[in-house]
């Protein structure tokens, strides 16, 4: 059975720095992994996602790296805003399947 | 273009009740899942319908039914609610199994 696990589970830092955010994953045999952004209350706003065949994608200040032999992924977040602050959650996705395995996610605030 | 719309925002009911949510996917996507997140926790997968039929059932209990129509719009049922049921459920909609998802608003559910 797939477990995702993100490390850590609340993250809190000062306005302008760099970050990274952990994704693991207990089974390689994945299709796709996505990465989410949450706010409070809110639904799910997709940010990245990766095909278990590429090893990273880029989005502005964001950037995604895969490692599906070692289970795992991180989300880089460059030059941090306030505007960031947000549950930060990754997701992967069996093979040709939306049946998708999430984190509990990680809490990202960013401090003026 | 609109997004994955879900109906009602907000729901309360009563033990025992029964509650239908509903949702739109973005239009030309065939795929629909239903996902559970209780508050502190990743979202839960609970069905997905690609072109009308049933494609994957996670393990939630008979209670729990869903349907998709021709338009591609889809419900969720839930008979005999139970407190436990109390979460936000969300609805994802994609162009086709395995793709990108992308998320509607969710629907807050209290139980009381």
């Amino acid at each position: 059975k797939q477990e995702v696990t993100q490390i850590p589970a609340a993250l809190s830092v000062p306005e302008g720095e760099n970050l990274v955010l952990n994704c693991s994953f207990t089974d390689s045999a994945i299709y796709n992994l996505q990465w989410f952004r949450q706010d409070p209350g809110k639904g799910l706003t997709s940010l990245l996602l990766i095909q278990s065949s590429q090893r990273e994608q880029t989005s502005g200040r964001l950037n995604a790296s895969l490692d599906k032999s070692s289970g795992r992924s991180t989300l880089y977040i460059a030059a941090s805003q306030p505007g960031d602050s947000a549950t930060y959650l990754c997701a992967v996705a069996p093979y040709n399947n939306n049946d998708m395995r999430f984190g509990a996610g990680t809490r990202l605030t960013v401090k003026p | 273009d609109a997004g994955v719309t879900q109906s009602p925002t907000h729901l309360i009911k009563t033990r025992g009740q029964h509650v239908t949510l509903r949702c739109s996917p973005i239009s030309g996507h065939k795929s629909v899942s239903w996902y559970q997140q209780v508050l502190g926790q990743g979202p839960q997968f609970i069905f997905q319908y690609y072109e009308k039929e049933e494609r994957g059932r996670g393990n939630f209990p008979d209670r729990f039914s869903a349907r998709q129509f021709p338009n591609y719009s889809s419900e969720l049922n839930v008979n005999a609610l139970l407190l436990g049921d109390s979460a936000l459920y969300l609805c994802a909609s994609s162009t086709d199994r395995g793709t990108e998802a992308f998320f509607g608003q969710g629907t807050r559910l209290t139980v009381v």
